[in-house]
């Protein structure tokens, strides 16, 4: 089974401070996938970046970064210079991987944190 | 662009009386998921289709149906609606075997159960 924990039901961060949403997860399987996304008040929900759990280095795109620590079981997302745009709730979650190095199973989700923006 | 889009964004039914949430995707994936989302807490996968293989998850209600017509549609029924089926409806898809296989999302369709 697979778990995914956020730890932090809200944050609030200044416009153009860094923040990191914190993401712990189990799991048995020898390989996974983590994700990350964001959810505006709208309701859709937006893909950010992902890390495979053999990738040598940590995942970016662009503002934002996936600070990977395989031995903690940690996948900390990083928003850089944050905008106020960014406010909405973040959402981790992992899928297993099988040795073809496709994704199988469903996506685990975590409960979810609320970011605030403030300007 | 390409996208995953759904219909009717806001949805308001009646207690008891059917409705169907409609999803079309023009990435051509082969996998298309339904997700139901209650206020402040994770999406819930109800179903999934894997071309047209529909796989169901063991806690969903039989009041929850699925049909996928061709790749590009997918369709939610609500057979009798419930006050406790107010809640967003996601629809996700993916292409499965290629290594990352990352779900996108639509935009959702917020139900409302008077």
């Amino acid at each position: 089974a697979q778990k995914i924990t956020q730890t932090q039901p809200g944050m609030f961060v200044q416009e153009k401070e860094a923040v990191t949403l914190d993401c712990t997860y189990d799991t048995s399987d020898p390989s996974y996938g983590l994700f990350w996304y964001k959810q505006p008040s709208s309701g859709e929900m937006i893909f950010l970046i992902y890390q495979g759990s053999y990738d040598q280095q940590n995942a970016t795109e662009g503002r934002y970064s996936l600070n990977f620590q395989k031995a903690r079981k940690s996948a900390n997302l990083v928003i850089s210079a944050s905008q106020l745009g960014d406010s909405a709730m973040y959402f981790c979650a992992m899928r297993g991987m099988n040795a073809g190095g496709t994704s199988y199973g469903k996506l685990t989700f975590g409960q979810g944190t609320i970011l605030t923006v403030h300007p | 662009d390409a996208m995953v889009i759904q219909n009717p964004r806001y949805q308001v039914t009646q207690f008891g009386k059917p409705v169907t949430l409609s999803c079309s995707q023009t990435l051509n994936h082969n996998v298309m998921y339904w997700y139901q989302q209650k206020s402040s807490q994770a999406p819930k996968l109800l179903f999934h289709y894997y071309d047209k293989d529909f796989n169901n998850e063991a806690d969903t209600p039989d009041n929850f149906q699925s049909r996928r017509p061709n790749t590009s549609f997918c369709f939610l029924d609500i057979r009798s609606p419930g006050l406790g089926d107010a809640a967003m409806y996601l629809c996700a898809t993916s292409r499965e075997g290629t290594g990352q296989e990352t779900q996108y999302f639509g935009p959702g369709t917020r139900l409302l159960v008077l």
